[in-house]
């Protein structure tokens, strides 16, 4: 049964806290996406990574981390320089040039203690 | 000003209706456009996916693109309480391994027995 994980599906932060989310996929996609939303804001891009070991910034990168050692595994981590994590996160991938869909995990919603 | 432009909503119709939803965009290198559906608290499902100008049909949706106004549409027959979602357009220039795509806020439906 083919698709994306993510766990846990809630996580709770303590302040100064670093906390890391979980994605994997099982299609074979080479890009990998993390997006932020919040209510009223649509998807915003976290970082993205077209390919192992490598990975780009996207437009609110500041206050996360990603690492990219497998092509199936793309973990988000939240650092304590992020003031305000408290949102829903979301993971993608896509596979290469010719399908430009992404397709979507379940979700992680974040919330501060 | 935002690259693309989607009416938040709440939009609250009965059954039976037919729906439209739509997106507008500033930048001209979008090609390839989608149409995602979210429940509450899940990820987003991918629903239908265009690249040139023109109507798409699959079911009782139908996808409308239309490059030169940019301007891209979702229109929903028959609609049903199981099609109460959020609906994000999202667009992309493509033509690159992993392309990024550029999501509208979302349009709240809810279609009421």
């Amino acid at each position: 049964d083919g698709g994306i994980t993510q766990s846990p599906k809630y996580l709770f932060r303590k302040e100064g806290q670093n906390v890391t989310l979980s994605c994997e996929q099982n299609l074979n996609h080479d890009a990998m996406y993390w997006y932020r939303q919040d209510p009223g804001q649509g998807l915003r891009l976290i970082y993205y990574s077209q390919i192992v070991n490598d990975f780009q910034k996207g437009d609110i990168a500041e206050g996360y981390s990603v690492s990219r050692e497998k092509k199936e595994s793309f973990p988000l981590t939240v650092t304590s320089a992020q003031k305000n994590p408290t949102a829903f996160y979301l993971c993608a991938s896509s596979s290469v040039v010719g399908q430009e869909t992404q397709y979507f995990g379940p979700g992680t919603r974040l919330l501060v203690l | 000003q935002k690259e693309v432009e989607q009416d938040p909503g709440p939009l609250s119709v009965p059954e039976g209706a037919i729906v439209s939803l739509n997106c507008t965009y500033s930048n001209s290198a979008f090609q390839y456009f989608m149409w995602y559906r979210q429940y509450s608290r899940k990820g987003p499902e991918l629903l239908m996916y265009t690249y040139s100008s023109g109507n798409k049909e699959d079911g009782r949706f139908t996808a409308q693109v239309d490059k030169s106004s940019k301007y891209i549409s979702l229109f929903i027959r028959d609609s049903q309480p199981s099609d109460s979602a959020t609906y994000l357009c999202a667009m992309t220039q493509g033509g690159g391994r992993g392309s990024r795509l550029t999501f509208g806020e979302g349009t709240q439906l809810t279609v009421n027995p």
